[in-house]
């Protein structure tokens, strides 16, 4: 099944305390971007990857770290996560730069 | 700032009725323009899109309607039903930018 997976789905950790979400696709596509959704401001862009080893920062990409070294994963790293850092994650894969998106299932990240 | 104005915030229709949703821009270089729809627990997925090329687009009971001069664009769901019930998200993007830029969200009720 051509699906994005994402994990851990929900994560519950404390400021400062290193993480890392994963996410992976299997439709082999170039362009990986990931989202933060929060309340009243929609979905917004935080890193995305032409391919592998080439990333670039989207809106809110401060406090966040990505990597693309194999063209299936693209994981999202918070160093040293702070609260304004909670929110829903969501990762997604496109076979172009311009067109439908294919969204993981999402990962809800508490930081207290 | 936001790119993408969306409104309404909520919706409530009646099944079988008209649903519709509007977002307006301004960057006139957007070339692209998907609405999502969004299930509690799941990831956005696409809907329908349409470049500016044309002033209308239709998939199945729900339409695209785009007036290119008054950078507006709406999502029009006929015959409107209790599983359309969802949130959607419109979104503006342009040709080599990488970066999807979303509205607000609608949350769509539709009463049985």
């Amino acid at each position: 099944e051509a699906q994005v997976t994402q994990n851990p789905r929900y994560l519950i950790t404390v400021t400062g305390k290193k993480l890392t979400v994963t996410c992976s696709q299997n439709m082999n596509h170039e362009y990986m971007s990931w989202y933060r959704q929060d309340p009243g401001l929609g979905l917004r862009q935080i890193y995305y990857s032409m391919n592998v080893e080439v990333t670039d920062k989207g809106d809110v990409p401060e406090g966040y770290k990505v990597s693309r070294k194999e063209k299936r994963n693209f994981p999202l790293i918070l160093e040293s996560p702070s609260p304004n850092q909670t929110s829903l994650y969501f990762c997604a894969s496109s076979p172009t730069s311009v067109g439908e998106q294919f969204f993981g299932p999402g990962t809800r990240l508490t930081v207290l | 700032q936001q790119q993408v104005k969306q409104s309404p915030q909520s919706l409530i229709v009646q099944k079988g009725g008209i649903s519709i949703i509007n977002c307006a821009y301004e960057n006139t270089a957007f070339d692209y323009f998907p609405w999502y729809q969004q299930f509690p627990g799941k990831g956005p997925a696409l809907l329908i899109a349409i470049r500016p090329d044309v002033s209308e687009k239709k998939e199945g009971r729900f339409t695209i309607s785009f007036n290119k001069s008054a950078k507006q664009f709406s999502l029009h769901i006929m015959d409107s039903q209790p599983g359309d019930s969802a949130t959607y998200f419109c979104a503006a993007d342009q040709t080599g930018a990488n970066n999807l830029f979303f509205g607000t969200g609608t949350r769509l009720t539709v009463i049985p």
